[in-house]
């Protein structure tokens, strides 16, 4: 089983703070790492996706810093809202099949 | 655009009934997807449509669960009969080919077996 594991299982952050989120993969064969964003009674929705090619990628106040050696990734929500309150799932894949990980609760207290 | 539209929202039954949801895609998008969301967990893919073809259906449990794409575009997934472990949200994604990898996903059917 090629799995995305992900840490941690919740996170509580004040307003303004910056939430990390970190996801370790197996699959060296994955060539895709997005980051999904779900709200209660919604499906996920795509925040932002990276390739292995960079080590980086910002999109607003949302960044992905990528490790392709240690085949680690992680989210970094900078200046955190309320409004960010969600969880939030890593995955890994190639070909359209992607692997998810469990899923991290954000909350941001204002 | 209009999404991924999914129906029922919410379905209940008892174990060994049978239940089947409905999934129709973004027009023009030619992969769907169905995912099962147990609760706590990330999706788990289901099986893949390429059209009306299967791409991957090799986590789905064909002695119980049934799905098909006729004419390559709404989709539907069946259980029968039911466990109690299949009680989950399922999620429709579609995305526009095989190598976008970006899906989009309905707002799932919550499934609770009792």
């Amino acid at each position: 089983q090629q799995q995305v594991k992900q840490s941690p299982q919740s996170l509580i952050v004040q307003k303004g703070g910056i939430s990390i989120i970190n996801c370790a993969y197996e699959n060296t064969a994955f060539d895709y790492f997005p980051w999904y964003q779900q709200f209660p009674g919604k499906g996920p929705a795509l925040l932002i996706a990276i390739r292995p090619d960079v080590s980086e990628k910002k999109e607003g106040r949302f960044t992905i810093s990528f490790n392709k050696s240690a085949k680690q990734f992680s989210l970094h929500i900078m200046d955190s809202q309320p409004g960010d309150s969600a969880t939030y799932f890593c995955a890994g894949g190639s070909q359209g099949n992607l692997i998810f990980g469990k899923g991290t609760k954000l909350s941001v207290k204002p | 655009e209009a999404g991924v539209a999914q129906s029922p929202r919410y379905k209940i039954i008892e174990k060994r009934q049978s239940v089947a949801f409905w999934c129709n895609p973004i027009s023009g998008h030619a992969t769907l997807y169905w995912y099962q969301q147990i609760l706590g967990q990330g999706p788990k893919l289901l099986i893949q449509f390429q059209n009306n073809g299967v791409v991957d259906d090799s986590q789905l449990p064909k002695d119980r669960f049934s799905a098909e794409r006729l004419k390559g575009v709404d989709s539907t997934l069946k259980i029968q009969p039911a466990k109690l472990e299949d009680s989950a949200v399922y999620l429709c994604a579609s995305s526009s080919t095989g190598s976008n990898l970006e899906l989009f996903f309905g707002s799932g059917t919550q499934l609770s077996v009792l």
